[in-house]
């Protein structure tokens, strides 16, 4: 089946850092990709959604100047969370739809990060 | 109304018991519709698209009902392992979106 990787897994940083998640679609090409934070207990929200060559489409609420995504191939998508402060921290999770079976949805292992 | 409405739960289900998720939908443009399966802090796995015609999958049955805006999951002979948060999935609309139920949450009980 398709295959997501998602890394790094797991990250701890200090408040004001960067951090960059990186999604690829390993052996698919993937035309959209979505980007997913999920707070304890809570459910999957879409922050954006990136179309490969051109710009993301953010969800409500979500400050495209505060994370920025970047879809500049077929096969890898990044989110850069930019000045993370504690309130960020969250499980982000990413998915990608293959252009040739539109319907399915692959996603990712996920990122936990932690900001101290 | 929200776009995709689950009850939370949780479900306490004893093993071997039968258990049936609904799910409601407000957009009646949708036109695909999945079930997906997260186990804690892991990604969500697909478990069954859900088709006009209903399908089946082993214990597991999915259903949908265009005029009512809802599809189902049952689970039959329910086991321990099918303890996670089901989520219900709609998407397919015009603006390409693809929505998540808040999910629920199921605890299979020895």
């Amino acid at each position: 089946g398709a295959v997501v990787s998602q890394h790094p897994s797991r990250v701890i940083c200090k408040s004001g850092t960067s951090v960059k998640i990186e999604c690829r679609s390993l052996d698919f090409q993937a035309t959209t990709m979505f980007w997913y934070r999920q707070f304890p207990k809570q459910s999957l929200m879409l922050m954006a959604t990136s179309n490969e060559g051109s710009k993301a489409t953010y969800e409500q609420g979500v400050e495209k100047d505060k994370f920025l995504i970047n879809h500049a191939s077929l096969t890898l998508s990044t989110l850069t969370v930019t000045s993370a402060h504690p309130e960020d921290s969250s499980f982000y999770i990413c998915s990608a739809r293959d252009q040739w079976r539109s319907e399915k949805l692959f996603f990712g292992s996920g990122t936990q990060l932690s900001v101290l | 109304r929200k776009e995709v409405e689950q009850d939370p739960g949780p479900f306490n289900v004893p093993e071997g018991a039968t258990v049936a998720f609904n799910c409601t939908y407000s957009n009646s443009a949708s036109q695909s519709f999945f079930w997906y399966r997260q186990d804690c802090r892991k990604e969500p796995k697909l478990l069954m698209s859900v088709y006009s015609s209903g399908n089946e999958d082993g214990r597991f049955t999915a259903q949908l009902n265009r005029a009512s805006q809802y599809i189902s999951l049952l689970i039959r002979d329910s086991k321990l392992s099918d303890s996670a948060t089901y989520l219900c999935v709609v998407g397919g609309t015009e603006d390409d979106k693809i929505i998540f139920g808040k999910g629920t949450r199921l605890h299979i009980l020895p």
